[in-house]
């Protein structure tokens, strides 16, 4: 079964950008992931795929500031331009033949 | 606009039984995989189970295996998660999620329900 790890926390001043890793452990490494928004006390939101390659598919009405890119085993979230709604758990996610699996999710702090 | 609306949610004491449904629309119910999600209060997501288009193949996560069934009625346009032997760590908020339309589920949960939380206790 694939691993996410991911960051606690992360924080950036507000208009500026922040970008969340989501790493794969070594066996799975070239895995396709998801990320996800969850306001607190909000159900999650599908933000985008991506893909081994580093493509990015979004979901529909994800803000063209929000993009995906990857490197090795690592898959990123950047949030260009911060908006003080940006402050969310952000989580990834990922898929194996009998089972999903998401990290622990990343808190996004605007300052 | 895709909707999946979770319902059944309530108070339960340890051993019992409670059945969680997931009215579907504004898509081919028929034509996806379906998915049942948690999350404790605070903590993070953790996935629970998953059923293919037409109800024919499941999987569970081995902490609900053998005490969870996924199951679904096309018909009807409805998921459901029959939770059985409840146990305290299986107070949550369950959440409903669309998964992929392809025949092997190679997708992310890409609409969510609002969840229904279960609280076993005694």
């Amino acid at each position: 079964q694939p691993v996410l790890t991911q960051s606690s926390s992360a924080s950036a001043s507000l208009g500026s950008s922040v970008k969340l890793t989501c790493t794969l452990n070594s066996r799975h490494n070239n895995y396709v992931i998801a990320w996800h928004q969850q306001h607190p006390g909000k159900a999650p939101r599908y933000l985008m795929r991506v893909e081994i390659s580093g493509t990015y598919n979004k979901g529909s009405g994800v803000p063209d500031r929000f993009s995906g890119s990857c490197s090795g085993a690592d898959r990123y979230l950047t949030i260009s331009n911060l908006h003080s709604e940006d402050e969310a758990d952000y989580y990834c996610e990922t898929w194996d033949g009998d089972s999903h699996v998401f990290g622990a999710g990343t808190t996004v702090t605007v300052l | 606009e895709v909707q999946v609306v979770e319902s059944g949610g309530g108070l339960v004491q340890p051993g019992a039984s409670l059945r969680l449904s997931c009215a579907a629309s504004g898509f081919t119910f028929s034509g996806y995989w379906m998915h049942w999600v948690r999350q404790v209060p605070g903590k993070g997501l953790v996935w629970v189970a998953r059923i293919n288009s037409v109800g024919t193949y499941t999987d569970h996560a081995d902490s609900v295996k053998g005490r969870f069934t996924i199951s679904r009625d096309n018909a009807r346009n409805t998921l459901y998660l029959q939770m059985n032997s409840l146990r305290t760590e299986d107070t949550a908020l369950y959440y409903c999620a669309r998964g992929a339309s392809t025949w092997n589920d190679e997708g992310g949960l890409d609409h969510w329900g609002q969840g229904t939380l279960v609280t076993v206790s005694s």
